[in-house]
C-alpha cells in the first residue's frame, strides 16, 4: 500500500467552480500534514498546513481526519492561476524536521 | 524573501561519471534535505542532514550517494557513478526548527545519457 495516496486526476473545471481533493495516508504515526502546490517542472511550494480542527486560507480549506487517516483540500471560486498539481504531504518524525512523504499529486486544470 | 538556491539548473552527464549537485540553504536553517523526482513520478525523500551528519536516509540513498556541507553555506549531493535511472529532478530543501515549512530550491535537472 502506498504511504500517501491521491487520485491523480486530472480535474478539469471551469473558472469559479469548487473542487475538492482527497488523500489517504497509511502511517498512523504521521505527525504533520500539508498540501503543497507544484507547477510544471518547478519545486513544490507549501500551500497550507492541515490541522484536525480544519483550517482555511482564503479560498482554500483543508481538513484532517486522523481516525480515517484522510486529508482533504477544498478550493472555492477556482481561478485560472490555480491550475497546478496539488501534492498531499505527510511528515514523519518528531517536531517539524522529519522527512516529507509525498503523494503522487492531483492535477487541476481550470478553464475559462 | 530568503530562498534556497541550487546549481546547476541542468546537468547532463554520461553514465558512470561522477556528479556533484550544489545547494545553498537559507542562512539560518539547520536541517537540510535532498529529494528527487523522476519525470512523471512523485517526489521522493533521499536524505536528511543535521549537525554535520546524516539524520536519515532512504533505500534510494545507497553507497553511490553522499552528502556534504563543506563550508558554512553549501550543501552538496554527490553521485559517484551515475546510472541512467538517476535521471531526475533533484530538489534541496531546508528548515529551521521554529518553522513547519521546508523550503525547496528550484531543483537541478540531471540527465544521464
Amino acid at each position: 500500500r502506498k504511504e500517501v495516496e491521491q487520485d491523480p486526476g486530472p480535474f478539469n473545471v471551469p473558472e469559479g467552480a469548487t473542487v475538492a481533493f482527497n488523500c489517504t495516508y497509511s502511517n498512523s504515526a504521521s505527525q504533520s500534514f500539508f498540501w503543497y502546490r507544484q507547477d510544471c517542472r518547478k519545486e513544490p511550494k507549501l500551500l497550507m498546513s492541515v490541522y484536525s480542527s480544519g483550517n482555511e486560507d482564503g479560498r482554500f480549506t483543508a481538513q484532517l481526519n486522523r481516525a480515517s487517516q484522510y486529508i482533504s483540500l477544498l478550493i472555492r471560486d477556482s481561478k485560472l492561476s490555480d491550475s497546478a498539481t496539488y501534492l498531499c504531504v505527510v511528515a514523519h518524525g518528531s517536531g517539524n524536521t522529519g522527512k516529507l512523504i509525498f503523494g503522487q499529486g492531483t492535477t487541476l486544470q481550470v478553464k475559462p | 524573501e530568503p530562498e534556497v538556491t541550487q546549481t546547476p539548473s541542468h546537468q547532463v552527464t554520461q553514465m558512470g561519471q561522477e556528479v556533484i549537485l550544489r545547494c545553498v540553504p537559507i542562512s539560518n536553517h539547520l536541517y537540510f534535505y535532498w529529494y528527487r523526482q523522476i519525470l512523471g513520478q512523485k517526489v521522493e525523500f533521499l536524505v536528511s542532514f543535521y549537525n554535520n551528519e546524516i539524520s536519515e536516509k532512504s533505500e534510494i540513498f545507497d553507497d553511490q550517494f553522499s552528502v556534504e556541507r563543506p563550508d558554512g553555506s553549501n550543501f552538496t549531493l554527490k553521485i559517484r557513478s551515475t546510472k541512467l535511472e538517476d535521471s531526475a529532478m533533484y530538489f534541496c530543501a531546508s528548515i529551521t526548527p521554529s518553522s513547519y515549512e521546508q523550503y525547496f530550491g528550484p531543483g537541478t535537472r540531471l540527465t544521464v545519457t
